[in-house]
Parts: C-alpha cells; structure tokens; sequence
C-alpha cells in the first residue's frame, strides 16, 4: 500500500490565485481530514469528511473549500489564495471511529504552500 | 472541548527513558487519549492510546491516572530518532482532533 499520498510537494502561489491540493488514500479508510500547520504550531483541522459525498468544518475553514466523489480521493480547493494561507498542508485518513473513540490517522507527506 | 496541557520542551539523555507529561483535566468519562509524534516536519505519526487502563506496544507505554486527569508516555528507551515533536491529544466536538503545540523532545548523546 502506498498510504496516503499528497500533491504536489511544494507550490508557490501569487495572492489571488486558485490551486487544489491532491490527497489519495488506498487503505480504504471512510475517513479523511485536511489539516494545516503553521511555522512553530500545532496542526489545525481544515475540513473532514466521513464518507463520500459528505463533508464537514474544521476548526479553521474560511477559505478552503473539499469534495469527496470517491472513498480514495479528498481534494482541497484554494480559490483566492492569500498570505495568511502560506502553511504545511497534511491530509490523513482513518477508519470510522465511534461516539468517543477514534482509529489512528494515517498522514500523507505534506504539501508546502507559499502565497506572495 | 476536551484540550490538553503539556511541557513546550524536554530533553533526555540517550538510553535512558523519556517521561512526557500531559494535562487533560477537561476529558470526559468515555473519551480516549491519544499520543502522536511529528519528526521534523513529517506528517505526525501514531504512538499509543488509552481510556483507563495503562497501555503499552513496541514504541511506548502510556499511563492514565485514576481521575484520568493527566497521563504520561513513557518511552523506556530514548535513542537520537525519538527526536521530535509529542502531541497530547483528546477528541474535541464532532470528529475533531486538537493537536496543540506539543513538546519538543531532544534526545541528547
């Protein structure tokens, strides 16, 4: 299994530009969540989905928009890219947890984002 | 939302074992705690979680006190590549995860 993978690896982007970050998993895990990191910071909760064709707000959203079509794929869509999202992106998937335990995640390699 | 509390760094000699304390005193009655570990700037990395019981596999050992107000990783063996960064961790709402800022853990030779 290749786990999670992300692309690309690094991207620089000019303020009001538009990208989508890539995030496939083949562990066929129901559950994905985008995060982001900020220099010297914990990871922040983007968007999570728990299935395909359901998506829900993270801790910090404004700005991003997912879509899950298939079980393997969560895109992370930037449309008017600004400074403040220059930052680590790291996706991760997990198998579906319960009211109150959750099955470990699983993290892609991560994607580093500059916006000037 | 359940949040945790932990030390911003700690060093540990190599050989010896690393205890990283964590704070939770927010933690409900059915709620896991759970530990990862960020190398560098890798994506982090599963270690070990628990509920009351003390818990151990082939990277740690985790200790939850009886109130379940606090825990403690236990890595009986600290060698260079242990080196990182050590998340605390309880659920928040929904199927949220806090991850915090951490400790800094530096394995010196």
């Amino acid at each position: 299994n290749a786990g999670v993978t992300q692309t690309p690896k690094f991207r620089i982007l000019k303020i009001g530009q538009s990208m989508t970050l890539q995030c496939t998993q083949d562990m066929n895990h129901n559950y994905m969540y985008w995060y982001r990191q900020d220099p010297g910071m914990g990871l922040k909760l983007i968007y999570y989905s728990v299935g395909a064709g359901i998506t829900d707000k993270g801790e910090v959203p404004n700005g991003y928009n997912v879509s899950r079509s298939t079980t393997e794929d969560f895109p992370l869509r930037l449309e008017l890219a600004a400074p403040s999202q220059t930052s680590v992106y790291f996706c991760a998937s997990s198998y579906p947890g319960t009211a109150f335990k959750y099955y470990e995640q699983y993290f892609g390699p991560g994607t580093r984002l500059t916006v000037t | 939302d359940a949040k945790t509390t932990q030390p911003t760094s700690m060093d540990c000699a190599e050989g010896r074992a690393a205890n990283l304390p964590c704070n939770h005193s927010t933690i409900s009655g059915n709620e896991y705690v759970y530990w990862y570990r960020q190398i560098h700037s890798q994506g982090p990395q599963y270690i070990i979680h628990g509920l009351k019981n003390n818990e151990t596999n082939e990277m740690a050992s985790l200790i939850i006190t009886e109130d379940r107000k606090s825990s403690t990783l236990i890595l009986p063996h600290a060698t260079l590549r242990d080196t990182a960064v050590y998340y605390c961790i309880v659920r928040g709402t929904g199927n949220q995860f806090y991850f915090g800022t951490g400790t800094s853990l530096t394995v010196i030779p």
